[in-house]
């Protein structure tokens, strides 16, 4: 079985201050770990995943998250946070071979304080 | 490139009616999923159709239904609706069905049914 934790539903973080958004999941197997993030009334927008190689995954608008397999996490980073971050963000996890479709956590709600 | 397109994006529907959603891929995506968000349950799969053949179901009743055209062009429809139906109803594409390959997702279509 597939699955995805997100131990946290809302996280505050004040501007210029960097954030992280936790995840930790569990696969049969190895994974293949996305983020996503989704602003009101908008569906999911791809921010990056991790397939293999390099632990650390750059992404877009300079996010970036740190795979480790040890912990099973796979969290979020950013070094300044913008109030434009403030959005829901959402990390998805599907095993390396079988079904493609993806199993979501269910969300952190991320708020940038000015 | 343009981007996936959901039509409708907003739907009233009253109890045992049926409904039909639509989805556009992003031009050379093959790979079309459907899910469904609530904020009770979240993101929930509902399938997913490659050229033209459901390749994988959730655990959804049978009322909820999927089609993909030649054009890679996707519906889903919904028989006799019901309160809970009510969701966000989002659709993803990607190159191919492999596990490698990420999602796209459409705005969404907001239904609602009373």
């Amino acid at each position: 079985a597939q699955s995805v934790a997100q131990p946290e539903d809302q996280v505050n973080v004040a501007e210029g201050n960097p954030l992280t958004v936790k995840c930790t999941y569990s696969v049969s197997g190895n994974p293949y770990l996305f983020w996503y993030v989704q602003y009101p009334n908008r569906g999911l927008q791809f921010l990056l995943k991790y397939i293999t190689g390099d632990n650390l995954v750059k992404g877009s608008y300079g996010f970036e998250a740190e795979f480790n397999k040890s912990q099973t996490s796979f969290h979020l980073k950013k070094p300044s946070a913008l109030v434009s971050d403030s959005a829901l963000y959402f990390c998805a996890v599907r095993a390396q071979t079988g079904a493609n479709n993806l199993f979501f956590g269910t969300g952190t709600r991320l708020t940038v304080i000015p | 490139k343009a981007g996936v397109t959901q039509t409708p994006r907003y739907l009233i529907k009253t109890r045992g009616q049926q409904v039909t959603l639509s989805c556009s891929p992003i031009s050379g995506h093959r790979s079309v999923s459907w899910y469904q968000q609530t904020p009770g349950q979240g993101l929930q799969f509902l399938f997913e159709y490659f050229s033209e053949t459901q390749r994988n179901k959730g655990n959804f009743p049978g009322r909820f239904s999927g089609r993909q055209f030649s054009n890679s062009r996707s519906e889903m429809n919904v028989s006799t609706l019901e309160l809970g139906d009510s969701a966000l109803y989002l659709c993803a594409s990607s190159l191919g069905t492999g596990t490698i390959y990420e999602q796209y997702f459409g705005p969404g279509t907001r239904l609602t049914v009373t």
